[in-house]
């Protein structure tokens, strides 16, 4: 079985240009996450998505970032304008059907480098 | 609100001996609970969770933590390191508390010297 796919792993931009960065979940996992890591701290979540619906968005900063879930499998999380800050690991992860308890599966990420 | 501290940004253990990765966490209820293992330029691996039933519990490459509620501690044991454990570990708590997820801690480098 597949795991979660990331497309690119590594991107070098300057800041004030945009940037995307593509997921494709395992088949059939209906929950969706795009998590930023950055360097010397756990993940945090910046998004959730249930299907195609984006059920927890509260911690993406919504004046730069954005996030899409068409047809409700791959995803793609867009900085515009990057700022220096942005720098850090973009982790994508998927669970089956999003509960409580159900195991999250990374994929291995976006290292991200504005300069 | 749930929370984990992780104590210690690096632990370092020859191969052979015993692994003790520590984490305490905070919660006001009954918490989930998850150690994440990332190996270098990889995503994150669950090795183990608990979810209220045993309060060992076992998990993947001979791994496994205990749930102490007295102590609000959750750390993870390997009785004999492996060069290949070298890697960043995560505790995680499940935050039920409005939107559920996962809250990680910061992290603890292990390093595995021969």
């Amino acid at each position: 079985e597949a795991g979660v796919v990331q497309s690119p792993r590594y991107k070098i931009i300057e800041k004030k240009q945009p940037v995307a960065f593509w997921c494709n979940p395992i088949s059939g996992h209906n929950t969706l996450y795009w998590y930023l890591q950055n360097l010397g701290q756990g993940p945090e979540l910046l998004i959730r998505y249930e299907n195609e619906e984006a059920v927890d968005d509260s911690q993406l900063p919504k004046d730069r970032f954005s996030a899409e879930r068409l047809k409700g499998v791959d995803s793609t999380l867009k900085i515009q304008p990057a700022e220096l800050g942005d720098s850090a690991v973009y982790l994508c992860a998927s669970s089956l059907l999003g509960g409580a308890q159900e195991t999250q599966y990374f994929g291995p990420g976006t290292r991200l480098l504005v300069l | 609100a749930q929370s984990v501290t992780q104590l210690g940004s690096h632990v370092s253990v020859s191969e052979g001996a015993l692994v003790l990765l520590r984490c305490n966490y905070s919660s006001s209820v009954p918490p989930y609970l998850f150690w994440y293992v990332q190996y270098p330029n990889q995503g994150l691996q669950l090795l183990l969770k608990y979810t209220s039933a045993a309060t060992l519990v076992k998990g993947i490459n001979g791994f496994e933590a205990e749930f102490k509620k007295s102590e609000t501690s959750f750390h993870l044991t390997k009785p004999s390191a492996h060069m290949s454990d070298a890697a960043e570990y995560f505790c995680a708590v499940l935050r039920v508390t409005g939107f559920q997820k996962l809250v990680f801690g910061t992290g603890t480098r292990l390093l595995v010297s021969p």
